[in-house]
């Protein structure tokens, strides 16, 4: 079975302080995603990463940057956290077949910041 | 407008019930059509997965796809309490490409099946 680890399940932090959120996938996965989830508003792509060393932005990056050292580490990172990054975070990884593509999500982080 | 529109809901049923869940999308490029449910406090896993127009079927679960209305619908036969959950669609424009097989959601839908 796929797995993939969000490294907290519930966080709280201070406005301004900087945040660590990390995901490790076992799959040797490609491809890794970092979505919020918000009620009413679904998953949001905030970064994804297509191979080591390489990211794109996805729909809502502002406020957030990434880091993918390995190829089973995708990282988010909040640089200075305010409230309105309250959340769920989400990770993913993603395998590419012939039927096109599934995304595999971790349990989810839920963000709360103060 | 966003790229997904999804029945927000929420969705409350009989046990037993018909449920019919749909998404509409503006993106003509989208080929992968996805179900995912999200039970309270874990992640999304996938439910259902077609591709191109079409009816799937697997178990109670039946998803449709019209590409030349851009809707999508997923259909519960003889919904049950463990059915009650959180239910979005994703589309993706394939594996190709510089979207690296994305996934674009829907806001989803909380469906409670009560006994």
């Amino acid at each position: 079975d796929v797995k993939v680890t969000q490294s907290s399940r519930y966080l709280v932090k201070r406005t301004g302080e900087k945040v660590f959120l990390e995901c490790v996938q076992d799959m040797d996965h490609e491809n890794m995603f970092w979505y919020r989830q918000d009620p009413g508003l679904g998953l949001r792509l905030i970064y994804f990463s297509y191979d080591v060393k390489m990211k794109e932005k996805g729909d809502i990056p502002e406020g957030y940057s990434v880091s993918r050292e390995k190829k089973e580490r995708f990282s988010l990172i909040l640089e200075s956290a305010s409230t309105n990054q309250t959340s769920m975070y989400l990770c993913a990884s993603l395998v590419r077949g012939a039927l096109g593509t599934e995304a595999f999500f971790g349990q989810g982080t839920r963000l709360t910041v103060v | 407008q966003k790229e997904v529109e999804q029945d927000p809901g929420p969705l409350s049923v009989p046990e037993g019930a018909i449920v019919s869940l749909n998404c509409t999308y503006s993106n003509s490029a989208f080929q992968y059509f996805m179900w995912y449910r999200q039970y309270s406090r874990k992640g999304p896993e996938l439910l259902m997965y077609t591709y191109s127009s079409g009816n799937k079927e697997d178990g109670r679960f039946t998803a449709q796809v019209d590409k030349s209305s851009k809707y999508i619908s997923l259909f519960i036969r003889d919904s049950q309490p463990s059915d009650s959950a959180t239910y979005l669609c994703a589309m993706s424009d394939g594996a190709g490409g510089t979207s690296y097989g994305k996934l674009t959601f829907g806001q989803g839908t909380i469906l409670t099946v009560h006994p």
